[in-house]
């Protein structure tokens, strides 16, 4: 099966970058998507299709994705950005659909 | 607005069965490939299952095959999740979730709240 491998936690002062990557065997050659998802609430897409962002999003939010590892990128961070934040791919084979990486909470110092 | 309200979550015994069901509002429900995904206490997100919009196509998690039927009523704009054979570790909030691109690269774009399902004697 295939394995999507994150980092638990990632740390950043406000106004600074956060990187959040995601690593997977060949993850280029995937499509990858990234969630948002705030204690107790719902996950809200953030990235789409790599590097496209849903409409309400900010433009802070970029996501990029090169040979073994996709990245998801925050730029001048804010409070409100800390979250869990989740990279998934889709598998076309009979036993998998569906890949979630195992999350990486973000924390703004 | 895209509305997704999930409901039929509560406590059930180990083995036992429950119904999940997400109604839907503000889109045509019946043109979208639709999810469930679930995330125990505390854990990541885990997909589970998926159906097309005309119901010609499903698919499941190995972990739920066999165990969770998915459905739907286009007439009633509702998405369902049969659980069946209930164990300790299928405790979890379910999520139904929109597939903005099923027969291609298929991702979230809008998730209902969630259901809690504790499986537990």
């Amino acid at each position: 099966s295939y394995v999507l491998t994150q980092p638990p936690s990632v740390s950043v002062a406000p106004g600074k970058t956060a990187r959040i990557p995601c690593g997977g065997a060949n993850i280029a050659t995937k499509t990858v998507h990234w969630y948002q998802q705030r204690p107790g609430q719902a996950p809200v897409l953030v990235i789409y299709y790599n590097r496209d962002r849903p409409s309400g999003i900010p433009e802070r939010f970029s996501g990029s994705n090169s040979g073994n590892t996709a990245t998801l990128t925050i730029s001048r961070v804010e409070a409100g950005d800390e979250a869990d934040y989740y990279c998934q791919v889709w598998v076309w084979d009979a036993n998998t659909g569906g890949v979630f990486g195992g999350g990486t909470k973000l924390t703004v110092l | 607005e895209v509305q997704l309200v999930e409901s039929g979550g509560g406590l059930v015994q180990p083995g036992g069965s429950l119904r999940l069901s997400c109604a839907a509002s503000g889109f045509t429900f019946r043109s979208y490939w639709m999810h469930w995904v679930r995330q125990a206490p505390g854990k990541g997100l885990v997909w589970v299952s998926r159906i097309k919009g005309d119901e010609t196509g499903t698919m499941y998690a190995d972990s739920v095959k066999g165990r969770f039927t998915i459905s739907r009523d286009n007439a009633k704009n509702t998405l369902y999740l049969q659980m069946n054979s209930l164990r300790a570790d299928d405790t979890a909030v379910y999520f139904c979730a929109r597939d903005r691109d099923g027969d291609y690269v298929p991702y979230f774009d809008s998730w209902g709240q969630g259901t809690l399902v504790t499986v537990s004697s």
